[in-house]
């Protein structure tokens, strides 16, 4: 079945450093993928997505790329702010998502000023 | 618009009562779905929908119902809570064709004593 493992939080950076959280999937068939991002008491929001190999999905500073070859789709930002702490979760879509989202457990970012 | 709206916020059950958890949605989207998210843990799928009078079995969905009346409506009913249905339950939305990108309500805290 598909999977995504992402990697384990807490993951605590000081403001404007460089952002890395890793994100790596398995899957049969060509899925779209993407990042959410949760705040404390909210609902998840889409934070970009790419729907096929070497799509860059990017914004609020953000960029990932879909990279089949590794199955990989590592979440990035050159630097980061407090206001960015909150928690990240990778998921695929198989088929366009329709029957449903596969998410990683989620991480949590915490930005220290 | 309001997007996808849950009610109620927070509800604390004893075990073995019942209760529905209320799901809308205003953006006139085919798709439909519930998610529980456990502690440490990403979302998983409970039940979703394609449309109204259609719903479908996720990874998850033993211990809950839903129905389709309607295209903005996707209730999630549980019969007999237990302990293990302890959980933050959100709903979401999609939009035939759009590619994976899921609307989340804000959720429901769902505590069963």
């Amino acid at each position: 079945g598909n999977s995504v493992t992402q990697m384990e939080g807490p993951v605590t950076l000081s403001e404007e450093a460089f952002l890395t959280i890793n994100c790596t999937y398995t899957a049969t068939g060509y899925p779209s993928l993407f990042w959410y991002v949760q705040y404390p008491g909210e609902g998840l929001q889409l934070l970009l997505k790419a729907t096929k190999a070497d799509d860059k999905g990017s914004n609020k500073g953000f960029e990932a790329t879909y990279r089949k070859e590794t199955t990989s789709f590592h979440l990035e930002k050159g630097s980061v702010q407090v206001s960015d702490s909150a928690v990240y979760f990778c998921a695929l879509g198989a088929g366009g998502g329709a029957d449903g989202l596969t998410f990683g457990k989620g991480t949590h970012l915490i930005i220290q000023p | 618009n309001a997007g996808v709206t849950q009610t109620p916020k927070f509800r604390i059950l004893k075990i073995g009562q019942s209760m529905t958890l209320q799901c809308t949605q205003d953006m006139n989207h085919n798709y439909m779905y519930w998610y529980r998210q456990d502690p440490g843990m990403g979302l998983k799928l409970i039940y979703y929908s394609v449309g109204a009078g259609i719903t479908d079995k996720g990874e998850v969905p033993n211990g809950y119902n839903v129905s389709r009346s309607t295209t903005e409506d996707f209730p999630l009913r549980l019969e007999l809570a237990a302990p293990s249905q302890t959980s933050v339950y959100f709903c979401a939305s999609l939009i035939a064709g759009g590619k994976g990108e899921q609307f989340f309500g804000p959720g429901t805290r769902l505590t069963v004593l």
